[in-house]
């Protein structure tokens, strides 16, 4: 079993729909949770980061941590063709140096 | 743009062969991280190494080997090539030792031929 675990879709939404993106995980020493945005062939780039469980909110996305489900949520509103991307989750300890990423999910915003 | 460099973009070499990927963090960055991204196996963690000192090894192979310069750019020796070597290396930056916001680069394609 991978210690992270991510749908890889593809998920293609209409413009304007919220998305919903999600990723569980088995190792409860889990502390910092992060999302990662990747356009094709690019470097990811971080979008939410977030420390224990809770919600987080930025612009149009949100982030949930549920660390009693080991379960992260990602929420996309008024999704855009420019959201089209592959959305990575991951995760790393207390005083742990190794980030684990889920594979990611590839998300389609369809105009 | 991450502000963090690599070098080269694409590389193109074949079995057998030496290569050495180049990566600059961002400016004030202490930590630089190494990833491999391949399509069966997603973004794999290989190495990370902290002011130069080695911090946390992923799953590196030994045909693998870092380091990480007084000037803080990094470099990842890719030796003994193999044509399941051929990937997306990512280079990552952050502030922290550790558990903080990495910030990646633009990649180097590898193709072994």
């Amino acid at each position: 079993q991978k210690e992270v675990e991510q749908d890889p879709g593809p998920l293609s939404v209409p413009e304007g729909a919220i998305v919903s993106l999600n990723c569980t995980y088995s190792n409860s020493a889990f502390q910092y949770f992060m999302w990662y945005r990747q356009y094709s062939r690019k470097g990811p780039e971080l979008l939410m980061y977030t420390y224990s469980s809770g919600n987080k909110e930025d612009g149009r996305f949100t982030a949930q941590v549920d660390k009693s489900s080991k379960y992260i949520s990602l929420f996309i509103r008024d999704s855009q063709p420019s959201d089209s991307a592959t959305y990575l989750c991951a995760m790393e300890n207390t005083g742990g140096f190794k980030t684990i990423f889920g594979a990611g999910t590839r998300l389609f915003v369809k105009a | 743009d991450s502000g963090v460099t690599q070098t080269p973009k694409h590389l193109i070499t074949a079995t057998g062969q030496r290569v050495t990927l180049r990566c600059s963090p961002r400016s004030g960055d202490l930590s630089v991280y190494w990833y491999q991204q391949s399509l069966d196996q997603g973004l794999q963690f290989l190495i990370q190494y902290y002011n130069g000192e080695e911090r946390a090894k992923g799953n590196i192979l030994e045909r693998f080997s870092a380091q990480q310069f007084p000037d803080l750019h990094s470099e990842l020796n890719l030796s003994s090539l193999e044509l399941g070597d051929s990937a997306l290396y990512f280079c990552a930056s952050s502030v922290v030792e550790g558990a903080g916001e990495q910030f990646f680069g633009p990649g180097t394609r590898l193709t072994v031929l």
